[in-house]
């Protein structure tokens, strides 16, 4: 069964420093990655997704991931770290041909002035 | 317009109460979705009706009844809940409901059942 790993339940940086939030996964085939975001008392946003035309995706608000498949890796990341990047972040997994995705079980990222 | 509403954004019932969550989307999406969530948990997916039909029943109790009335509009009907019922539901949608689509989420309406 597909599934997806977050590792580290809340992560907390400084203003201006790497954010780096991981997400494993396990699927015997090829999956679609997706991370979330969700700020307080809203719905998730489509931060990026990965869907096998580069390894390296672009998202919004100067995030990005990295599709590693020797890892089984889909870690997010963005170079420096602002305030209202503080979020509960999910990363989520679909296999091809499937109409679900199933979610990790989140990371609060907290940014210290 | 890349907006889903839902209404209300609270609500609170009896377990003997019967109410409705509505949700609305006008950017021509024929896939929509509905999710719980509890606090501190990822969304958990209920419900998915593609093409105004329902595709996907996540094992759901029969005391949450899906509608889809028609491309713009899902609701989610309730009655004899539980307070474990209590929670966020989210609604969203997308394209066509393949997993390429980004689904786009609504805010959700908090649910408590007393």
């Amino acid at each position: 069964a597909q599934s997806v790993t977050q590792l580290g339940s809340h992560v907390s940086v400084s203003e201006g420093a790497l954010v780096l939030l991981r997400c494993n996964y396990s699927s015997s085939v090829p999956p679609y990655l997706f991370w979330y975001v969700q700020y307080p008392n809203q719905g998730l946003q489509l931060l990026l997704k990965y869907t096998s035309a580069a390894t390296l995706v672009k998202g919004i608000n100067g995030f990005e991931a990295e599709f590693k498949k020797s890892e089984t890796s889909f870690h997010l990341t963005k170079p420096s770290a602002h305030m209202s990047d503080a979020a509960e972040y999910f990363c989520a997994v679909s296999l091809r041909g499937a109409q679900k995705l199933v979610f990790g079980q989140g990371t609060r990222l907290t940014i210290n002035p | 317009d890349t907006e889903v509403t839902q209404t209300p954004k609270h609500l609170v019932m009896g377990m003997t109460n019967k109410k409705s969550l509505k949700c609305e989307q006008h950017m021509g999406h024929r896939a929509m979705y509905w999710y719980k969530q509890k606090a501190k948990k990822p969304p958990e997916l209920m419900f998915v009706y593609s093409y105004e039909k329902l595709s996907i029943n996540e094992s759901v109790p029969s005391r949450f009844s899906p509608e889809c009335p028609n491309s713009s509009l899902l609701n989610l009907h309730l009655h004899a809940l539980q307070p474990e019922d209590s929670a966020l539901y989210l609604c969203a949608s997308s394209q066509a409901g393949l997993v390429l689509d980004e689904q786009y989420f609504g805010p959700g309406t908090r649910l408590t059942v007393t």
